[in-house]
């Protein structure tokens, strides 16, 4: 079974520009996560799809920021436009229920420029 | 305060030995708590979950949960090489929101 991939592994931009972060969960994962951790701190929640609808977004930091799941399948993370501010590792993570045990993918690293 | 603080590293220890990790969480409603092991470069592998009070053993590994405290741990026994990684405390109120701390370094020395 394969587990959860993000694409792309690495990601360098200059501030302004717009980046979009896909993440694929395991198959018939209906639950997908969002996760950040910049230089030096903790993994943070950023969001949280049930299928296709966010259940709980409390984590995006400012409206620069958009997730979709559409169709319930794959999700994307676009900011737009890209700070200096966003650098960092962006994890992607699937159960299959919500208390389910979460896999996390590789994580794309960010960095802005 | 941070809502979950693990003792700072790096931790190193020799082969064999028993390596000990701390965490201590703020919001006394967390239901759940989850070690994580990550491979540097590599995604957060989930090594052990824990729910109620108590030890749970897995293997080489146990976690020890005290909600009075606050605290939970995690016990790595017959540190192997392979053992050498970052380990993430996280902990859930709500199910599927985890909150992370920082992550100790562990370091097993041949």
């Amino acid at each position: 079974e394969a587990g959860v991939t993000q694409f792309p592994s690495h990601s360098v931009i200059e501030k302004g520009q717009t980046v979009t972060l896909r993440c694929d969960p395991i198959s018939g994962h209906d639950n997908l996560y969002w996760y950040r951790r910049v230089m030096g701190k903790e993994i943070k929640f950023l969001l949280h799809f049930v299928k296709e609808s966010k259940q709980d977004e409390s984590g995006m930091p400012n409206n620069r920021f958009l997730a979709e799941r559409t169709g319930g399948t794959y999700s994307t993370l676009k900011v737009q436009p890209a700070e200096l501010e966003d650098s960092g590792v962006y994890f992607c993570a699937s159960s299959q229920a919500a208390r389910g045990t979460q896999y996390f993918g590789p994580g794309t690293r960010l960095l802005v420029l | 305060q941070k809502e979950v603080e693990q003792n700072s590293g790096p931790l190193s220890v020799p082969e064999g030995a028993i390596a000990s990790l701390n965490c201590t969480y703020s919001d006394r409603g967390s239901q759940s708590f989850f070690w994580y092991r990550q491979y540097s470069g590599k995604s957060p592998e989930l090594i052990m979950f824990i729910y109620s009070n108590g030890d749970k053993e897995d293997g080489r590994f146990t976690a020890q949960l005290n909600k009075a405290s606050q605290y939970v741990s995690l016990l790595i026994r017959d540190s192997q090489p392979s053992d050498s990684a970052t380990y993430l405390c996280a902990v859930s109120s709500n199910d599927y929101k985890l909150s992370f701390g920082a992550g100790t370094t562990v370091t097993v020395r041949a």
